[in-house]
């Protein structure tokens, strides 16, 4: 059974400062991972897919990476601002089509 | 763009009664998804489908029910609603296994 874990749970950084949130799973054999914005009291946003064959994806400030050998994921966010502010999610899609999910991270850029 | 659709956002319930809950999406996506979101245990899936017809058991399916009649559509009823169905329900839709997942606003519901 895949398992996602992402540390830390909670960050807190000042603003300007460039940041690394971490995803790890137990199972390589996946179709892709997919990074999500979680406002609160809100739905998911989809902020990067990374397909099982790529290394990594950019959208503007954000970068994520995939390494499968390792078994982790990065997302990168540089010149963090107030509104980066929310929870972080990280999901693999396996075998089962399914997505697997991440406790998540909770940032919050202070300003 | 509406995307993926919930109704109700909110609803409170109490033991023992029966409601369901619609997920709509306009993007004609093959596959569809109910996940329920807990504090401290993160979305997990309940059912999902892969086409218009079909329906899965995810890995928290027990005290749920699902159906998919309409490729737009994927309805998730509960029969009788416990206290430990309180929670808030996320539905997802994509293109395919491989594609990226599109969710819905979530439903919060509460059952007293």
């Amino acid at each position: 059974k895949q398992e996602v874990t992402q540390i830390p749970a909670a960050l807190s950084v000042p603003e300007g400062e460039n940041l690394v949130l971490n995803c790890s799973f137990t199972d390589s054999a996946i179709y892709n991972l997919q990074w999500f914005r979680q406002d609160p009291g809100k739905g998911l946003t989809s902020l990067l897919l990374i397909q099982s064959s790529q290394r990594e994806q950019t959208s503007g400030r954000l970068n994520a990476s995939l390494d499968k050998s390792s078994g982790r994921s990065t997302l990168y966010i540089a010149a963090s601002q107030p509104g980066d502010s929310a929870t972080y999610l990280c999901a693999l899609a396996g075998s089962a089509r399914q997505l697997t999910f991440g406790s998540g991270t909770q940032l919050t850029v202070l300003p | 763009n509406a995307g993926v659709t919930q109704t109700p956002k909110f609803r409170v319930l109490k033991t023992g009664q029966s409601m369901t809950l619609l997920c709509a999406q306009d993007m004609n996506h093959e596959y569809m998804y109910w996940y329920r979101q807990d504090p401290g245990m993160g979305l997990r899936l309940i059912h999902y489908s892969v086409g218009e017809g079909t329906t899965a058991k995810g890995e928290v399916p027990d005290g749920y029910n699902v159906s998919r009649l309409k490729k737009q559509n994927f309805l998730l009823g509960l029969e009788s609603a416990a206290p430990s169905q309180t929670s808030v329900y996320f539905c997802a839709s994509s293109y395919g296994s491989g594609a990226e997942a599109f969710f819905g606003q979530g439903t919060r519901l509460t059952v007293v």
